[in-house]
């Protein structure tokens, strides 16, 4: 069974650019969540999505971070404009359901802005 | 809102030995728990959950875990660790019901590094 697979694998940008991630989620499941882990810190959930439609994203700093599962498979995460204390690594999960409860994740993307 | 806290930045293991890595959580009702493990430059791999029933939870590579209500700790365990365990280790909770401030996503900890000498 194919992963979680999530490009680019790294990215370096300066401040306000704008930088997109994708993430395409194992085949069949229905629940994806993108997590930002910072260095030293457990992952924290940005935003979850049951097919195409968004259960929560409550920490997700919407005046500069979009997401969207247009289709309910794979998925974009943008960051725009960036900010230094974006640097991170962002991870892509997902899980068969909501009820589903364990996630797979992918490898990440690591950000650093500079 | 849920919590879980990781009390022990890096744990210390010689080969051969037994290793705990300690894991408690704050939730208003029934937790979902459970751990996952991240080698280096990879994503994080489920190890283990508990969800209802029997409080010991075997999962992979030869782990398990015993989840305490009372004490609110979900302590990950191996009887015999070996170098190939060197990794960071999450523990994180969930709360199905949406009690603990009517959310229902994971928390996870800050990690423990484990390192387990030869």
């Amino acid at each position: 069974e194919a992963g979680v697979a999530q490009s680019p694998r790294y990215k370096i940008i300066e401040k306000r650019q704008s930088v997109a991630f994708w993430c395409n989620p194992i085949s069949g499941h229905a629940t994806l969540y993108w997590y930002q882990q910072i260095l030293g810190q457990g992952p924290k959930l940005l935003i979850q999505f049951q097919n195409n439609g968004v259960v929560d994203d409550s920490q997700l700093p919407k005046d500069r971070f979009s997401a969207e599962r247009l289709k309910g498979v794979d998925s974009t995460l943008k960051i725009q404009p960036a900010k230094l204390e974006d640097s991170a690594v962002y991870l892509c999960a997902s899980s068969l359901g909501l009820e589903n409860t364990e996630a797979f994740f992918g490898q990440g993307t690591r950000l650093t802005v500079v | 809102a849920q919590s879980v806290a990781q009390p022990e930045d890096q744990v210390n293991v010689a080969e051969g030995n037994p290793l705990t890595v300690k894991c408690t959580y704050s939730v208003s009702g029934n937790p979902y728990l459970f751990w996952y493990v991240q080698y280096p430059n990879r994503g994080l791999q489920f190890l283990l959950k508990y969800i209802t029933g029997d409080n010991l939870v075997k999962g992979s590579y030869g782990f398990e875990a015993e989840f305490n209500k009372s004490q609110t700790s979900f302590h990950l365990k191996k009887p015999s660790a070996l170098v190939s365990d060197s990794a960071l280790y999450f523990c994180a909770v969930r709360d199905p019901q949406g009690l603990s401030g009517g959310s229902y996503i994971p928390t996870f900890g800050r990690g423990t590094s484990l390192i387990v000498h030869p």
